[in-house]
C-alpha cells in the first residue's frame, strides 16, 4: 500500500516568512501533485511534476520532486495571507492509477 | 479547463431522507470520478471510485448501499446518500480525471451537507 506523509502538519506564521512544506514516501510514484484547498471549497490543482529532480516554479512557490520520484516538497517565499490554506500532495502510479492523498499541511498566514 | 461543477452546494435535510449530489465535468470527459469526503480540520477520504458505465469501486468501510453511486455518462456522476443520518453531514467533494496528460484529478466545489 502506498502511502505519503507531509510535514508538518500544521504551520503558523508572519507575513512575509518564507517555509517549505514537506511530502515524503517509500513508494515511487510516476507523477505528483500539489493542490490548495482554501475551507469551504474543493481543493486547487497547483502543479504537477513527473520527472526526478524536477523543478516547477508558480510566482512565489518552488515545487520540487525528488531524484527517486518517492518525495517532494513545496517551498513559499514571502508568504502572504493569501497563501493560507491546506496545501495536499497527491501521488500516482502508472499515470492516473491508484491516487494516494496525503494528510495536508495546515498553513496559516498571519498579516 | 478542467472545470467540475457539483450541485448544490449546499443541503440541509431531516434524519430519514435521501440526498442526491451530482458532480459535473463541464469542458472534458471524464474517464473516472472520484468521490471523496471531508471532516472539519481533516484531509480527504476517499469513499468511492467510478468509471462511467460501471459499477463504483468502494473503499473499505463505505456502505455501497447507503452511499449510491451513479456514473451514467462520460460528463456526470451522482452520490446519493440514502436514509441520511446526523453522522452523515460532512462535506462531499468529487473530482474527475480525463484520462489523457498527467491525468490529474481536477475537483468540484464540494457539497456541505447537514442532516438534522
Amino acid at each position: 500500500t502506498q502511502l505519503l506523509e507531509q510535514s508538518p502538519q500544521f504551520l503558523s506564521i508572519q507575513e512575509g516568512e518564507n517555509l517549505t512544506v514537506y511530502c515524503n514516501s517509500s513508494s515511487v510514484f510516476s507523477s505528483l501533485q500539489w493542490y490548495r484547498q482554501e475551507p469551504g471549497e474543493g481543493p486547487v490543482l497547483l502543479v504537477t511534476v513527473v520527472t526526478g529532480g524536477e523543478v516547477k516554479k508558480l510566482k512565489r512557490l518552488t515545487f520540487q520532486f525528488g531524484d527517486a520520484r518517492k518525495d517532494s516538497s513545496l517551498h513559499i517565499t514571502a508568504a502572504q495571507p493569501g497563501d493560507t490554506g491546506l496545501y495536499l500532495c497527491a501521488g500516482s502510479d502508472n499515470y492516473g492509477q491508484n491516487f494516494v492523498f496525503g494528510p495536508g499541511t495546515r498553513l496559516s498566514v498571519l498579516p | 479547463g478542467a472545470v467540475v461543477s457539483q450541485h448544490p452546494s449546499r443541503v440541509i435535510c431531516k434524519s430519514g431522507t435521501s440526498v442526491k449530489i451530482e458532480c459535473r465535468s463541464l469542458d472534458f470527459q471524464a474517464t473516472t470520478m472520484f468521490w471523496y469526503r471531508q471532516f472539519p480540520k481533516q484531509s480527504l477520504m476517499l469513499m468511492a471510485t467510478s468509471n462511467e458505465g460501471s459499477k463504483a469501486t468502494y473503499e473499505q468501510g463505505v456502505e455501497k448501499d447507503k452511499f449510491l453511486i451513479n456514473h451514467a455518462s462520460l460528463t456526470l456522476s451522482t452520490l446519493t446518500v440514502t436514509s441520511a443520518h446526523p453522522e452523515d453531514s460532512s462535506f462531499y467533494i468529487c473530482s474527475a480525471t480525463s484520462g489523457t496528460g498527467f491525468n490529474e484529478q481536477f475537483f468540484g466545489p464540494g457539497t456541505r451537507l447537514t442532516v438534522l
